[in-house]
This record gives structure tokens, C-alpha cells and sequence, in this order.
């Protein structure tokens, strides 16, 4: 049972442009939403996060989108980089630290 | 300056061996993770703690014990490895007032 749905399962993106990966939840419990990046060989690290009370956070050229309603969430990435290229994973918090996550999506972005 | 680490990168089993995979963190946070990667199922939780001595189970538990004797040290065990354990195993720390986990870079395990 997958509590977060994330798609597409992979992407390729022409280098300068806009890489989008959209995640969707259904527990309503959940209150703050992080994407992890993992590049081959690594562990995920955090990239960006947000909380429920806010419909969008921009880092840099890294956006989360929020539709608390839609219970729906979305990460855009701007100008994408050859170096952008990773798997990328949404994910939930349902209180304590303890994460649930999406399947994750492969990105290649082509220079 | 490694915050997580995870003393076996790769390890290669036969069923019905018992598995030890050690994590230890130089960060001082409390909560600690074990969460296996699969391809097409991202991570799932298998056991968690917020204090020595303290383990409570995760989504997937089955086939898995852990402990934690210090508070760095967070280990997980396999009693009687099987094929279907063939996984990445990632241990984690978590700082309860960002939110933000911090992983290690993996243990990749195969089970003959």
C-alpha cells in the first residue's frame, strides 16, 4: 500500500529546462513534505521541504508546489542541470521523524 | 566530516546466515532508522528508535530485529537471512526539530 504516489518513474530533460515530479498523499495527518535527492553510491539527502500551512517554497532553482486540498505536491526544477541528475524521492512525515516515500524518479537531464 | 556511517558498503550472504549491519552517528540526534531501497518502492521503514534501549517496529518488521545499546550505535539484524532480504539497508538519523533525516550511504546486501 503505497501511501505516496509519485510520478513519472523516470525523465529525461533537455538541459536548461524544467524538470516537474509530482506526488500525491492521502492521509491528511501528515503535516510537513521534504524531497529527498540520491545520487548513485549515496544516501538521500534532504533538497527542500515544506509544511502544509504554505502553497509554495522556492530554493534556488528548486520549487515545491502545495495543494493542500488537491492533496497533491510537486517539485519543479528551473534551468536543470547535467548535475541535477539524480533519483529523487517525495515523501510525508506522519510525526516523530518517521518518513513515508514515494517510489522515486530517475532523472536525466541531457546536455 | 561523514555524520552517518555505515560499516559495510556490500556484503554477500547465504540463507540462513545471521547478518549484522552496524550504523553509528557523530550527531547526537535521538531518532535513528533502518529503511531497506527497492527499485520501484522507494524506502520503507523497518524499525525505528528515539532512545537506547528503546526499538519499535516499522512497515516492514518481518525477518528483522534490531538494537541499541548507545546512542550513536543503531544495529540491524537479520536472524536467518533470505533471498528476499537481497537489498539496499540505509540507517538514518533524525533531528526532531527540523524534521530533516540524514542518511548513510548504504549497505548493499545479496542473499545467495
Amino acid at each position: 500500500q503505497q501511501q505516496v504516489k509519485q510520478s513519472p518513474q523516470s525523465l529525461i530533460v533537455q538541459k536548461g529546462g524544467i524538470s516537474i515530479i509530482n506526488c500525491a498523499y492521502e492521509n491528511t495527518a501528515f503535516d510537513y513534505f521534504p524531497w529527498y535527492q540520491q545520487f548513485p553510491g549515496k544516501g538521500p539527502a534532504l533538497l527542500i521541504a515544506i509544511r502544509p500551512d504554505v502553497s509554495e517554497k522556492k530554493e534556488g532553482r528548486f520549487t515545491i508546489s502545495f495543494n493542500k486540498s488537491a492533496k497533491q505536491f510537486s517539485l519543479h526544477i528551473m534551468d536543470s542541470q547535467p548535475g541535477d541528475s539524480a533519483t529523487y524521492f517525495c515523501a510525508a512525515e506522519r510525526g516523530g521523524n518517521k518518513l513515508v516515500f514515494g517510489a522515486g524518479t530517475i532523472l536525466r537531464v541531457k546536455s | 566530516d561523514v555524520k552517518v556511517t555505515q560499516s559495510s558498503r556490500y556484503l554477500v550472504k547465504r540463507t540462513g546466515e545471521k547478518v549484522f549491519l552496524e550504523c553509528v552517528q557523530d550527531m547526537d540526534h535521538e531518532n535513528m532508522f533502518w529503511y531497506r531501497q527497492d527499485p520501484g518502492l522507494g524506502l520503507r521503514l523497518i524499525y525505528f528508535s528515539y532512545d537506547v534501549k528503546m526499538k519499535e517496529k516499522g512497515d516492514i518488521p518481518e525477518g528483522y530485529s534490531v538494537s541499541r545499546e548507545k546512542k550513536e550505535r543503531f544495529s540491524l539484524i537479520l536472524e536467518s537471512a533470505s533471498t528476499n532480504q537481497t537489498s539496499m539497508y540505509l540507517c538514518a538519523n533524525g533531528d526532531h526539530n527540523t524534521g530533516e533525516l540524514f542518511f548513510g550511504e548504504g549497505s548493499r546486501l545479496t542473499v545467495l
